[in-house]
């Protein structure tokens, strides 16, 4: 069975600092990724997502994030925090193969950025 | 209208009431789902309906009834709720399809309280 692992549920930065959220994956075949962002009191908008084309994916908000087979990681990063950018993170993950509507979300990571 | 939306956004109720949510999409998708997320749980899923089929019912108990009218409508019907049903109950669309294609479009949610 597939399942997402964020480590950290609360991260907190000072503005303009790195932004590092981890995702880790548990998959026998690798599946597509994918960031979702969630601000208070709306659902949830899509970051950017990992479709086996290129490693390194670039999203909106000036977020990206690396698949990196090897650690079975995704995890996403920002090089400069925004105080904008202060909401609560969710990896998700489905399988590779074939058609697939079943995402499996991990718990999410709040981010807090400070002055 | 744009994208996913969901009514009510708050819904407080009774163990004995009957009440229901609504989910429209309007982005000519043929996938919609629910989700349920409390409070430090990841999302989990409860339905995926599939050109108005239901594909998935993740052992939901019969108090929550799904119903899908058209490919653009979605209801929740709730019944004999418990206090821990109290959740954000988020409704999703996607045009379903091979994997890499299917980001998921969330609704802002309902915030719902059983008292």
């Amino acid at each position: 069975a597939q399942s997402v692992t964020q480590l950290g549920s609360h991260v907190s930065v000072s503005e303009g600092a790195l932004v590092l959220l981890r995702c880790n994956y548990s998959s026998s075949v690798p599946p597509y990724l994918f960031w979702y962002v969630q601000y208070p009191n709306q659902g949830l908008q899509l970051l950017l997502k990992y479709t086996s084309a290129a490693t390194l994916v670039k999203g909106i908000n000036g977020f990206e994030a690396e698949f990196k087979k090897s650690e079975t990681s995704f995890h996403l990063t920002k090089p400069s925090a925004h105080m904008s950018d202060a909401a609560e993170y969710f990896c998700a993950a489905t399988p590779g193969t074939g058609t697939a509507s079943k995402l499996t979300f991990g718990t999410g990571t709040r981010l807090q950025v400070t002055l | 209208e744009t994208g996913v939306t969901q009514t009510p956004r708050h819904l407080v109720m009774g163990m004995t009431n009957k009440k229901s949510l609504k989910c429209e999409q309007h982005l000519g998708h043929n996938a919609m789902y629910w989700y349920k997320q409390s409070a430090k749980k990841p999302l989990e899923l409860m339905f995926v309906y599939n050109f108005k089929e239901q594909t998935e019912n993740n052992s939901v108990p019969s108090r929550f009834s799904p119903e899908c009218p058209n490919s653009s409508h979605l209801f929740l019907h709730l019944h004999t709720l418990q206090p821990e049903d109290s959740a954000l109950y988020l409704c999703a669309s996607s045009l379903e399809g091979l994997a890499e294609d299917n980001e998921q479009f969330f609704g802002p949610g309902t915030r719902l309280t059983v008292l």
